[in-house]
């Protein structure tokens, strides 16, 4: 079993809908957790950054981290075409060397 | 400004030859750290990097795998004899260095990497 799993999708919704991409993992010694999007042929690039439990909410995208459950989502409000692409959750421990990456979800918001 | 900024963009080279991939980290990043995406395997660390000095390695997949950094900015990450398996994408990120206190990590920035195909 890989320590953090992440439903591949492909997820597809209509332009405006609320897009709900989670994460589980298993060590409990992750303590910071990332989300990054990906469009294809670029590399991640860095969507929502946070420390340990809680929300938080950059413009249309809320990211929430439940340690006690060992779940991480990201929340997409009003969807729009440029947000296809694939969002990847990522998470490291206190030494803060190598992250561990879920496989990623594909979504796609048609217009 | 300036992100990572990776070359070549794509590599193609037949089996058993070596190949060097460059990565030029953001201004004032410490930190460098190299990951390669394949299909099947996702998202997987390779080394990383503090400095000029590598704590890190445990990611190299076999001895076949080198990097080095010099002058604590570019690095470059060496394949020797290079085998069909290793056709994926070469990520490079950087970050600046935290402090070492608890919610003091600091986030990786990627560049776009480098398409490696073997023929």
């Amino acid at each position: 079993q890989k320590e953090v799993e992440q439903d591949p999708g492909p997820l597809s919704v209509p332009e405006g809908a609320i897009v709900s991409l989670n994460c589980t993992y298993s060590n409990s010694a992750f303590q910071y957790f990332m989300w990054y999007r990906q469009y294809s042929r670029k590399g991640p690039e860095l969507l929502m950054y946070t420390y340990s439990s809680g929300n938080k909410e950059d413009g249309r995208f809320t990211a929430q981290v439940d340690k006690s459950s060992k779940y991480i989502s990201l929340f997409i409000r009003d969807s729009q075409p440029s947000d296809s692409a694939t969002y990847l959750c990522a998470m490291n421990n206190n030494a803060g060397n190598m992250l561990t990456f879920g496989g990623g979800t594909r979504l796609m918001v048609k217009p | 400004g300036a992100g990572v900024s990776q070359s070549p963009s794509n590599k193609v080279t037949e089996k058993g030859k070596d190949v060097e991939l460059r990565c030029d980290p953001i201004s004032g990043h410490t930190a460098l750290y190299w990951y390669r995406q394949s299909l099947g395997q996702g998202l997987e660390f390779l080394i990383y990097f503090q400095g000029n000095s590598a704590p890190d390695k445990s990611g190299l997949p076999s001895d076949r795998f080198s990097a080095e950094r010099t002058g604590g900015s570019v690095s470059t990450l060496t394949i020797q004899r290079t085998q069909q398996e290793d056709s994926a994408v070469y990520l490079c990120a950087s970050s600046l260095r935290g402090t070492g206190g608890r919610g003091t990590n600091q986030p990786q920035h990627f560049g776009d990497g480098t398409r490696l195909s073997i023929l």
